[in-house]
């Protein structure tokens, strides 16, 4: 069975620092991995999507992950966080089915 | 814009007073999604459409019911609330079962 790991349950980063959120898949083939934003008391919403090909995947909002299979993750990075995104992140992993969600990472930013 | 639109966004009901989440789609999508969301946790999937084929989770309690009337619309009757239902209700849709899925805004349950 396939499952997703986001080892931190809340990260805390300074406006215009850099930041990563972690994640880790387990699944036999080559998944397909997606991160997801929640704000406050709404859906979720795609950030990006990695299916194959270029493993840098660019993103909205100006995020970008890397898949890395060697290291069976999907990391989470901005060069510059701004406060509008504290938020909630889901990473989630799909095989051949639907995806299985992360339990989340919450970002805090400080000004 | 294409979207997922949930109704009502609040809905406050009595323990035990049944209870309808709607969901509607304009996206065409064969997939439709019911989630449960509780506090600081991760959706939980309660079941899905792929057309009109229904697959409950199995540890979706007998109190969730689901209905699919046509592509647009999806609806999640909870028989008899109980206070641990009060959650955070998502739905979702995607063209294909593995691929990214489009969130609606959540129905926000308040069980008194």
């Amino acid at each position: 069975a396939q499952s997703v790991t986001q080892p931190d349950i809340h990260i805390t980063v300074s406006e215009g620092a850099s930041l990563e959120l972690r994640c880790n898949y387990s699944y036999g083939a080559t998944p397909y991995l997606f991160w997801y934003v929640q704000s406050p008391g709404q859906g979720l919403q795609l950030l990006l999507k990695y299916f194959s090909g270029d493993t840098l995947v660019q993103g909205i909002k100006g995020f970008e992950a890397e898949f890395k299979r060697s290291q069976s993750s999907f990391n989470l990075r901005k060069p510059s966080v701004h406060w509008s995104d504290a938020a909630e992140y889901f990473c989630a992993s799909g095989g051949s089915y639907i995806p299985t969600f992360g339990r989340g990472t919450s970002l805090i930013v400080h000004p | 814009d294409a979207m997922v639109i949930q109704n009502p966004r609040y809905q406050v009901t009595q323990f035990g007073k049944p209870v309808t989440l709607s969901c509607s789609q304009t996206l065409n999508h064969n997939v439709m999604y019911w989630y449960q969301q509780k506090s600081s946790q991760a959706p939980k999937l309660l079941f899905h459409y792929y057309d009109k084929d229904f697959n409950n989770e199995a540890d979706t309690p007998d109190n969730f019911q689901s209905r699919r009337p046509n592509t647009s619309f999806c609806f999640l009757d909870i028989r008899s609330p109980g206070l641990g239902d009060a959650a955070m209700y998502l739905c979702a849709t995607s063209d294909i079962p593995h691929n990214e899925q489009f969130f609606g805004p959540g129905t926000r349950l308040t069980v008194l």
